[in-house]
């Protein structure tokens, strides 16, 4: 129990639905981070949250869609989804340590798309 | 820019024989240098972090890295592999400046056999 919690654990959507990714963390910290795991690629970070505001957006498509209402919660929103979307995506969260930024994750979520 | 590399996608053990996963990176400034471990359908846990101070830095279920500088690596070992080491782990790094992100390295499986 990393005091990250993602929701749902498993996802299966097809290319037309709209769904929304959950995360929580329990832990008191003021950033949240969505990062998508593929095969054979290193971890992408797609956006990053410090006290809500999105200071982060790494070029990701508008067909993924972030919020962040408070600190302890981010959702990350999808809809007309492709299959290259399926992966593992994961949450995580930050607070300064000694000045570096020790992010905790999530289980992550595991999408697919059919 | 920063820049984690990982050699070797891969990497099998015998139980009882020496870990070395090896980590090298890129910074402009001061790094800070973290290794997380993956275990199937789970997110990332922190083994160890470096920020500041002594370079060899201990972390928990006895892995261990050593920060040089002039070689610009980050190398994770263990003594002794055990089973339930098998995973994945990544390098990653970041910095002091403002809202620095992690940046990862591609992991690096860990097979253990008996």
């Amino acid at each position: 129990e990393t005091g990250v919690t993602q929701t749902p654990r498993h996802l299966v959507m097809g290319m037309t639905n709209k769904k929304s990714l959950k995360c929580e963390q329990h832990l008191g910290h003021n950033a949240m981070y969505w990062y998508k795991q593929s095969a054979k690629k290193p971890l992408e970070l797609m956006f990053v949250y410090n006290f809500k505001e999105q200071t982060e957006n790494n070029s990701v498509p508008s067909r993924f869609s972030p919020e962040c209402p408070n600190s302890s919660h981010l959702f990350l929103h999808l809809h007309t989804l492709q299959p290259e979307d399926s992966a593992l995506y994961l949450c995580a969260s930050s607070q300064e340590v000694k000045g570096a930024k020790v992010s905790f994750f999530g289980q992550g979520t595991r999408l697919t798309v059919v | 820019a920063q820049s984690v590399t990982q050699l070797g996608s891969h990497v099998s053990v015998s139980e009882g024989a020496l870990v070395l996963l090896r980590c090298n990176y890129s910074s402009s400034v001061p790094p800070y240098l973290f290794w997380y471990v993956q275990y199937p359908n789970q997110g990332l846990q922190l083994l160890l972090k470096y920020t500041t101070g002594a370079t060899l830095v201990k972390g928990i279920n006895g892995f261990e890295a050593e920060f040089k500088k002039s070689e610009t690596s980050f190398h994770l070992t263990k003594p002794s592999a055990h089973m339930s080491d098998a995973a994945e782990y990544f390098c990653a790094v970041s910095d002091d400046s403002g809202y620095s992100t992690l940046t990862f390295g591609k992991g690096t499986m860990l097979l253990v056999s008996p």
